[in-house]
């Protein structure tokens, strides 16, 4: 299995553009994470998914921030206006459901790191 | 969720054995131990994980205080790929799906 891909590993771009992050989770995985990882907050959950449907979006910074995951390999996490205070490290996750894994394990991407200019 | 302690900050020599340790004083009957490590540029990894009895994988060992009040992970033979960020999260059996990671231990170790 190759694991949970994200793309683009890297993004570079200016404050005021939209940036949109794509996750493709392991197959046969039914949940989804979002997070964000910065020096001074650490790693912050911001959304998670249950079989394609947003269960817990607390974590969601602000309305600039979405995400959507339109089937079970796809997800997006978009920035509209990005703002260099967006500039992190995000990691996309996925694990099988409770009845496929008790001990709750989940597996992550490589990140895509952000910058805002 | 039940909050977890971890020093800031280990250091030890490769090849010999590193003992992490986590406190979770409030943890309730129900929480798991997770522990899960995040090497240099990478997204973090699960290492192991247990409820009261002490677990071994070829990973790491978890041993857990009889009152589960606290843990420590045992990397056996440390080497220097085993460099990074270890964290401790206390997960609910039934509820939440969620991981709060606080901000860990980061490991250094010496060649």
């Amino acid at each position: 299995d190759a694991g949970v891909i994200q793309s683009p590993r890297h993004e570079v771009t200016e404050m005021g553009q939209e940036v949109t992050l794509r996750c493709k989770p392991i197959s046969g995985h039914d949940y989804l994470f979002w997070y964000r990882q910065t020096m001074m907050r650490g790693l912050e959950l911001l959304i998670y998914f249950n079989n394609n449907v947003p269960i817990d979006d607390s974590g969601m910074p602000e309305d600039r921030f979405s995400a959507k995951m339109p089937n079970a390999s796809f997800s997006t996490l978009k920035i509209q206006p990005s703002e260099p205070r967006d500039s992190a490290v995000y990691f996309c996750a996925s694990r099988v459901g409770a009845a496929g894994g008790v001990r709750g394990t989940q597996y992550f991407g490589p990140g895509t790191r952000l910058t805002v200019l | 969720d039940a909050k977890t302690t971890q020093p800031n900050s280990m250091e030890s020599n490769e090849e010999e054995p590193v003992h992490l340790p986590c406190n979770h004083s409030t943890i309730s009957g129900t929480d798991y131990i997770h522990w899960y490590r995040q090497l240099p540029s990478q997204g973090p990894e699960y290492v192991i994980h247990g409820l009261t009895s002490n677990v071994n994988n070829r990973m790491a060992s978890l041993a857990i205080a009889e009152d589960r009040k606290s843990s420590t992970l045992i990397l056996h033979r440390a080497t220097l790929r085993d460099a990074a960020v270890y964290y401790c999260i206390l997960r609910r059996f039934q509820g939440a799906q969620k991981l709060v990671f606080g901000q860990g231990t980061r490991l250094t170790i010496n060649p």
